[in-house]
């Protein structure tokens, strides 16, 4: 069975630190890895990932993918409380759909 | 364009009753998603469609239904509602299919639906 699985689950940290969110996956074909930014409403599009080792980066947000080790993290820098979402992992197993993880809950205090 | 509108944006239902939730996009996608989103949890690929008359099971599908005889639109049908199928339901839409290539998936603004 596919499975994408994030942690830490929830993370509180202050205005100005550093985060790094982690995602591994088990899955039967693997495509490619998407991450995605949740406020109140519907996921917004972050980054997708298809190749080892090749960061992707916007502004203060990055991403990379260890497809020997079978996962990606999504690093922030200088949090700021706009930061402050769920970040969902999704993992395209080689179908025509995704699988998602179960989310980190992130929240950044002035 | 509208992008995925869907309808209706709160919806309190009695257990056993049934509904539609609606969605509709206009950016003449092939493929289109219903996503269900416990609290504090991911999401879950309830159905999907690939075309016109082409839909498919995803993880938990039990208790609803599909069809889609539109490019533009993806009603899921729930019958016999149940406390369990209390959840926020997302609808999502993609040109290639979500994860391929260098497209993605977009969201509709979503459902909250709460079965008592």
């Amino acid at each position: 069975e596919d499975k994408v699985v994030q942690s830490p689950l929830s993370l509180v940290v202050h205005e100005g630190d550093t985060v790094t969110l982690n995602c591994s996956y088990e899955v039967t074909n693997f495509r490619s890895l998407l991450w995605y930014k949740q406020e109140k409403k519907a996921p917004t599009f972050l980054f997708m990932l298809t190749s080892s080792g090749i960061e992707k980066k916007s502004g203060r947000l990055s991403s990379i993918l260890d497809k020997k080790e079978l996962f990606s993290i999504l690093n922030i820098t200088a949090t700021q409380t706009g930061d402050s979402a769920i970040y969902l992992c999704a993992v395209n197993p080689g179908a025509q759909k995704l699988v998602f993880g179960q989310g980190t809950r992130l929240t950044i205090n002035p | 364009n509208a992008g995925v509108t869907q309808t209706p944006k709160f919806r309190i239902l009695k257990i056993g009753q049934s509904m539609t939730l609606q969605c509709t996009q206009d950016m003449n996608h092939n493929y289109m998603y219903w996503y269900r989103q416990d609290p504090g949890m991911g999401l879950k690929l309830i159905y999907y469609s690939v075309g016109a008359g082409i839909t498919d099971k995803g993880e938990v599908p039990n208790g609803y239904n599909v069809s889609r005889s539109t490019t533009e639109d993806f009603p899921l049908r729930l019958e016999l509602a149940a406390p369990s199928q209390t959840s926020v339901y997302f609808c999502a839409s993609s040109y290639s299919p979500a994860g391929w290539g260098t497209d993605t998936q977009y969201f509709g603004p979503g459902t909250r639906l709460t079965v008592l």
